[in-house]
Formats: structure tokens, C-alpha cells, sequence
């Protein structure tokens, strides 16, 4: 079965600075991946999708990156700021969305 | 527009007991899943529905858990009786037409949050 790996330990950064956040998969190519964005208490909040023929998509100060070779989604944030903590889902869809564990992102001020 | 609604958003119970979980979609939207997202862990598919009909459910333990959507709007879901393990959110989402390659966005509620003593 599909197996999704997300940096389980929380991401720390000073505001300003860009977050990176990786997502990998193993074995086939899903036909695009989603990342979503959860709030403590919250449902998860959709953000950005790209495709498996697509290599970057960009969204405000958001930025995802899809490596099919590495079977890699990076996810950047930059000019972070406070208000952008919270934990971000990467989801691939392998005829159905299949979500990582999440890794939780702290901006400093 | 308003979103998902869900409820209760919190419940309590004793191992071996039932309990119920409502869930209403965005208007229109012919989709409806439910995730439970364990602590810590991502959320993680049990059912889906195409309007009424279930279109996927291989990771439902259906000898506890039960849903439907009867009318092809609200959906319910049960379990009976619940284990331990089944503390966890339970978050109902919608989307507008089947997920299928098309991408469509989906929509989450705030969740129910069981806790099962």
C-alpha cells in the first residue's frame, strides 16, 4: 500500500524566513497531490493542488513543487509569518486522497 | 456560503456503548466523506458517498461502524459498539462532483470529537 512521509518533528522558523516543508511517496505516481492546512480544533482547510505534469504551482506567498522522479512535494511558505502556524497535510491521490501525518509549522516572531 | 456542519462537536462515552454523528454538506454538493483523524495522525478515509449511493468504504470496520445518506443529503454515522480505539475526529467533508482525476477541492467540518473511556 501506499505509504506518505511527512517530517513528524514540528518545523520551527523565524518570521520572514521561508518554511519548507516535504512530502514523500512510495511506490506509484499519484495523478496529483493537494496540501492542506489544519488549525488545532479545526478541520482541514484545502490550499493548493498540483498535478503529476505540472512542476511548480504558486498561490500568494505559497509555492509546491512535485518531483515525480524523487516522489517528492515540497511545500513553501515565504516571508512566514506568526499567524502561519499550524500542522499542513500533504495529500496524493491514489484514487482516493490519501493523507500524510502532517508536520506542525511554529513561526517565531 | 456556509460550510459542513457537524454534531455533536464533542461526546463522551463508555466502551460497548453506541453513538451518532451528523453530518450536513455544503448545498449541492453530491459528495459527502467521512475521515477519522486519530492524534497526531492524518485523516484517514472510511466512507464515501456519491449522492446516496456508497462509492467507497473498504476502510470501514463494519462490524461496529454504519452511515448512510439517505435522500442524498445529510449523513449519519454510527458506532456500536465502540472500542477504545475509536477515540479519535470524526470529520465529515464534501465536495461538489466525485473526486475522481478531475481534483475537486473538499470541503471539511470542524469534526466530532469522540472519547470513548
Amino acid at each position: 500500500s501506499q505509504k506518505i512521509e511527512q517530517n513528524s518533528e514540528a518545523l520551527n522558523i523565524q518570521e520572514g524566513k521561508t518554511a519548507t516543508l516535504t512530502c514523500n511517496y512510495t511506490n506509484y505516481s499519484p495523478a496529483y497531490l493537494q496540501w492542506y492546512r489544519q488549525d488545532p480544533g479545526r478541520g482541514p482547510v484545502f490550499l493548493l493542488l498540483i498535478r503529476e505534469n505540472e512542476k511548480e504551482k504558486r498561490k500568494e506567498r505559497l509555492k509546491v513543487t512535485f518531483d515525480t522522479t524523487l516522489k517528492q512535494s515540497l511545500f513553501h511558505i515565504t516571508a512566514s509569518q506568526p499567524a502561519d502556524s499550524a500542522t499542513y497535510l500533504c495529500a496524493p491521490f491514489f484514487q482516493k486522497l490519501v493523507f500524510g501525518t502532517g508536520t506542525r509549522l511554529l513561526v517565531s516572531p | 456560503e456556509a460550510g459542513v456542519a457537524q454534531s455533536p462537536r464533542y461526546k463522551i462515552i463508555e466502551k460497548r456503548q453506541s453513538v451518532a454523528f451528523w453530518c450536513n454538506p455544503i448545498s449541492g454538493h453530491a459528495t459527502l466523506y467521512w475521515y477519522q483523524q486519530i492524534l497526531g495522525q492524518g485523516p484517514k478515509l472510511l466512507i464515501q458517498f456519491q449522492n446516496n449511493g456508497v462509492v467507497d468504504d473498504s476502510q470501514l470496520p463494519k462490524d461496529r461502524f454504519s452511515a448512510e445518506r439517505l435522500k442524498g443529503v445529510d449523513s449519519t454515522l454510527k458506532i456500536q459498539p465502540a472500542k477504545l480505539e475509536d477515540s479519535a475526529v470524526y470529520l465529515c467533508a464534501s465536495s461538489l462532483v466525485l473526486q475522481m482525476h478531475s481534483g475537486n477541492t473538499i470541503y471539511f467540518g470542524e469534526g466530532s470529537w469522540l472519547t470513548v473511556v
